[in-house]
């Protein structure tokens, strides 16, 4: 069974600009979440969605958005972009039951300049 | 406020020394806990976790975990390091729909 993939891996951007990252969850699985990591911060939660829609959202701005397709497949997209958005974009997937364990993906390296 | 306290950012342990990683949770109810451990440049695996039942739980790679209730601990254990586990560990615990993560700890292993 594939893993959760995360593309892309690595990318760098200009204040400014926007950046959409993607998220494939395993076969199966419905839920997709998406999580900052930064070494001052660690993981923060940004948003989870389940069956398209977003159930939950954690306390970022506006620029943060992201939504989920009828194959599960997440995007999270970043607009504006400000150098404090330089993180590791880890998504993870799970399945319907509530709290079931997280499956986690690499992670994309959004580096901003 | 709901939180997850790692109280140790950074540990050193010698190869084969025991290892203990500390975790505290702050909710009403007893939440689901999970250990996670990232390598560098890698996503999260989950090592352990703990639902209900019996308070000690087994988990990969020789990892084990024991939930206190009266303590609202649930500090993740290994006999013997190999120096493969130099990671950084993260406690989590799971609310509905929704996971808190703890800062991390992060381990070397000195051969």
């Amino acid at each position: 069974k594939a893993g959760v993939t995360q593309t892309p891996r690595y990318l760098i951007k200009t204040r400014g600009q926007q950046v959409t990252l993607s998220c494939s969850p395993i076969s199966g699985h419905r839920s997709v979440s998406w999580y900052q990591q930064t070494p001052g911060q660690g993981l923060q939660f940004l948003f989870e969605y389940f069956s398209e829609t977003q159930r939950n959202k954690g306390n970022f701005p506006g620029r943060f958005s992201g939504r989920q397709f009828s194959n599960s497949r997440s995007e999270m997209n970043v607009s504006t972009l400000e150098l404090g958005d330089s993180a590791l974009y880890l998504c993870a997937s799970g399945t319907a039951a509530n709290t079931g364990e997280l499956f986690f993906g690499e992670g994309s390296r959004l580096t901003v300049l | 406020a709901q939180s997850v306290t790692q109280p140790d950012i950074h540990i050193t342990v010698s190869e084969g020394a025991s290892l203990e990683l500390r975790c505290n949770y702050s909710y009403g109810a007893t939440p689901y806990l999970f250990w996670y451990v990232q390598s560098p440049g890698q996503g999260l695996q989950l090592l352990l976790k703990y639902f209900s039942g019996d308070t000690l739980v087994q988990g990969i790679k020789g990892f084990e975990a024991e939930f206190k209730r009266s303590q609202s601990s649930f500090n993740l254990r290994k006999p013997s390091v190999h120096w493969s586990d130099a990671a950084e560990y993260f406690c989590a615990v799971g609310l509905g729909n929704q996971f808190y993560f703890g800062t991390g700890t992060s381990l070397t292993v000195i051969p």
